[in-house]
């Protein structure tokens, strides 16, 4: 089975300073189809995961070009190049796509701002 | 753009059985591929099960398997999720997620729907 790990589990950063969380996979991700299935989706409390970014960098329509995702095999990066106080939440690496499941979340790296 | 409206929150006995709906507000599920996901309070996010409704496809997680029955109304372009024989441990937030089957271009998730089993 796929196991996402995430690091670090927490980060505190200071407004307009830039963020970097990194996700680990224990196998390769490419599918059958030569696409990389790797999700970023940020949680804000109270709220449903909201997807920023699929296939490895491809941000979905509304999310801030701050955010920016890269990677590949096992290895991933997100990064926001200068956070914002609405940037708070709980960032998780996802593997997999809507057909055929299944989702494989990472454990979440909780972003604070200072 | 799409929107996934969800059923309120519920509060069960041990033993018994919940139902969560997840309605399309296009009123219908026709290109999606629907997946339930659940979060325990404070809790990572954990995927249930998930299906093409237009195909009657459906995968279930190990985990769930012979617990949750996954079912839609064409005619209302509803979603259903049925958890049976619940426990404490099930007490979390019910997530539907919705995307195109063919491409990953879009997705979409409801509110959630609080669930809370406890005698």
């Amino acid at each position: 089975d796929v196991v996402m790990t995430q690091s670090p589990l927490s980060l505190a950063v200071t407004l307009g300073q830039p963020a970097s969380i990194s996700c680990r996979s224990n196998q390769s991700l490419v599918y059958s189809d030569r696409n990389i299935y790797l999700n970023w989706f940020q949680q804000r409390p109270g709220q449903p995961p909201r997807r920023l970014i699929y296939k490895v960098s491809d941000r979905d329509s509304g999310v801030p070009d701050r955010f920016s995702g890269s990677g590949s095999g096992t290895d991933f990066t997100l990064k926001i190049s200068r956070v914002e106080a609405e940037d708070a939440g709980v960032y998780y690496c996802v593997h997999g796509t809507h057909w055929p499941p299944p989702l494989t979340f990472g454990p979440g790296t909780k972003v604070d701002i200072k | 753009q799409e929107h996934l409206v969800q059923s309120g929150a519920e509060v069960k006995r041990p033993g018994s059985s919940v139902r969560v709906s997840c309605k399309a507000s296009g009123g219908t599920f026709s290109s999606f591929a629907i997946s339930w996901v659940r979060q325990a309070p404070g809790q990572g996010l954990e995927w249930m099960a998930g299906f093409i409704p237009v195909f009657g496809s459906i995968m279930y997680a190990q985990k769930f398997q012979g617990r949750v029955t996954l079912s839609t109304d064409e005619s209302t372009g509803t979603a259903y999720m049925q958890l049976s024989r619940l426990t404490p441990e099930d007490t979390a937030v019910y997530f539907c997620r919705g995307g195109s089957y063919r491409d990953d271009t879009f997705d979409v998730w409801g509110r959630g729907t609080l669930v809370i089993v406890s005698s």
